[in-house]
């Protein structure tokens, strides 16, 4: 399965944008690019995924760069409610089984 | 909609002991998962049932066992608890169709300490 790389931690100020990098240089072209995020003291949540082509929906947008070797997760506007662990995973798009293997994720921190 | 629910919400064991962990879906997804999480680490997968009728076994699989009851329910059983199972426990719920894959969703966690 092919690996992500992401920062351990993030800083970010309270209705500014943020943007949360996630590496994959061995992506093959039957991965998705999934984010969920885990608010402390919940279970994750689905936030966003992508094949190829930029997506936008309510919570946010993913970029995903041309070679598709990586992706950045953005935030338009940071609230105190986003403070999270961010977790970009890959998933193969004929994954019957649909198993998330979570890697360490990104800690965002957002400051009033 | 209740979406993905727990029970217990938290539970202490003594080395040995056995229990199981209920979950339960509204949603008629077909798969679902258990997942456990550690301080400080991403879930790591238990176990899974892509449909009613069929279990698999995840990444860490030893030590647990798990029925899929009927579509809605999938339980979690420890058969003789030890200390490295302390964790907290989620349980997921996924829609499939076909070929594609979709979201999962989780339900609130299970707090499991073995002493």
């Amino acid at each position: 399965d092919a690996k992500t790389t992401q920062p351990n931690s993030m800083e970010s100020n309270e209705e500014e944008p943020v943007h949360l990098p996630c590496n994959h240089s061995t992506i093959s072209g039957t991965d998705y690019i999934h984010w969920y995020r885990q608010l402390p003291s919940q279970g994750p949540e689905y936030v966003i995924h992508g094949l190829t082509s930029n997506v936008n929906n309510r919570m946010a947008s993913l970029a995903i760069a041309e070679d598709r070797k990586s992706s950045t997760l953005i935030l338009h506007r940071a609230t105190l409610r986003d403070a999270a662990v961010y977790y970009c995973i890959l998933i193969k798009y004929y994954n019957q089984g649909g198993k998330l293997i979570f890697g360490q994720g990104t800690e965002l921190s957002v400051k009033p | 909609n209740a979406g993905v629910t727990q029970t217990p919400k938290f539970q202490v064991l003594k080395t040995g002991q056995s229990m199981t962990l209920q979950c339960a879906q509204d949603m008629n997804h077909n798969s679902m998962y258990w997942y456990r999480q550690d301080p400080g680490m991403g879930l790591r997968l238990i176990y899974y049932s892509a449909s009613e009728g069929t279990t698999d076994k995840g990444e860490v699989p030893n030590g647990y066992n798990v029925s899929r009851l009927n579509k809605r329910e999938f339980s979690l059983r420890l058969e003789s608890a030890a200390p490295s199972q302390t964790s907290v426990y989620f349980c997921a719920s996924r829609h499939r169709n076909g070929t594609r894959t979709y979201e999962q969703y989780f339900g609130p966690g299970t707090r499991l300490t073995v002493t």
